[in-house]
């Protein structure tokens, strides 16, 4: 059975204060690992997609990185602004995303 | 470039009543899938539509039905309306999904009271 874990569940930071969040997957036939950020009310804003064991994306201070069974959201020097929740997601299927619980991020000034 | 646009934004609806949600994808994009966000359950998969055809589908009674129209507009329909319904409806829309990114409207709200 298809399964995504996320953790931590909650996360509080300081401004700058760097950190890493952790997607645990078991999905058969995996096209692809998705990472969301969403706002409260809102719908969930692509981040990234990873493909394979070893690839790296970068987009401001947010880098994703995949292995075989995880993948890791790295936070490095937050803003406020950042404060949301970020989902992780691989594909398994025709655009059958499965979400994990997600890893809800507050950064404070 | 239009985003993914969700219709309406906002409903409130009787138990038994059915309901009918909207989903217009970016232009050019063929796939849409439907997703169900609860507190408790978070975001689950709903089904997917390409080219007017369901390809794949959740684990959902089949209260719940969508259809895809030839110009990728999709909608999804849930008949007999129970309060645990009630979530925010989420589409998302891919060039030709199978590992392609998808991108999210708002969503609507549904109450059911």
């Amino acid at each position: 059975e298809d399964q995504v874990t996320q953790s931590p569940e909650a996360l509080r930071l300081q401004e700058g204060e760097s950190s890493s969040l952790n997607c645990s997957y078991t999905v058969s036939g995996l096209r692809g690992l998705f990472w969301y950020r969403q706002d409260p009310g809102k719908g969930p804003e692509f981040l990234f997609t990873l493909y394979s064991a070893g690839e790296e994306k970068e987009k401001e201070r947010l880098k994703a990185t995949l292995t075989k069974k995880e993948s890791f959201l790295h936070i490095t020097a937050p803003k406020p602004e950042d404060s949301a929740t970020y989902l992780c997601a691989p594909q398994g299927g025709y655009n059958k995303l499965i979400f994990g619980a997600g890893t809800r991020l507050a950064v404070h000034p | 470039k239009a985003g993914v646009t969700q219709t309406p934004r906002y409903l409130i609806k009787t138990r038994g009543q059915q309901v009918t949600l909207s989903c217009s994808p970016i232009s050019g994009h063929r796939s849409v899938s439907w997703y169900q966000q609860t507190p408790g359950q978070g975001l689950q998969f709903l089904f997917e539509y390409f080219s007017e055809t369901q390809r794949n589908k959740g684990n959902f009674p089949g209260r719940f039905s969508g259809r895809q129209f030839s110009n990728s507009r999709s909608e999804m329909n849930v008949s007999t309306l129970e309060l645990g319904d009630s979530a925010l409806y989420l589409c998302a829309s891919s060039l030709a999904g199978n590992g392609m990114e998808a991108f999210f409207g708002q969503g609507t709200r549904l109450t059911v009271v």
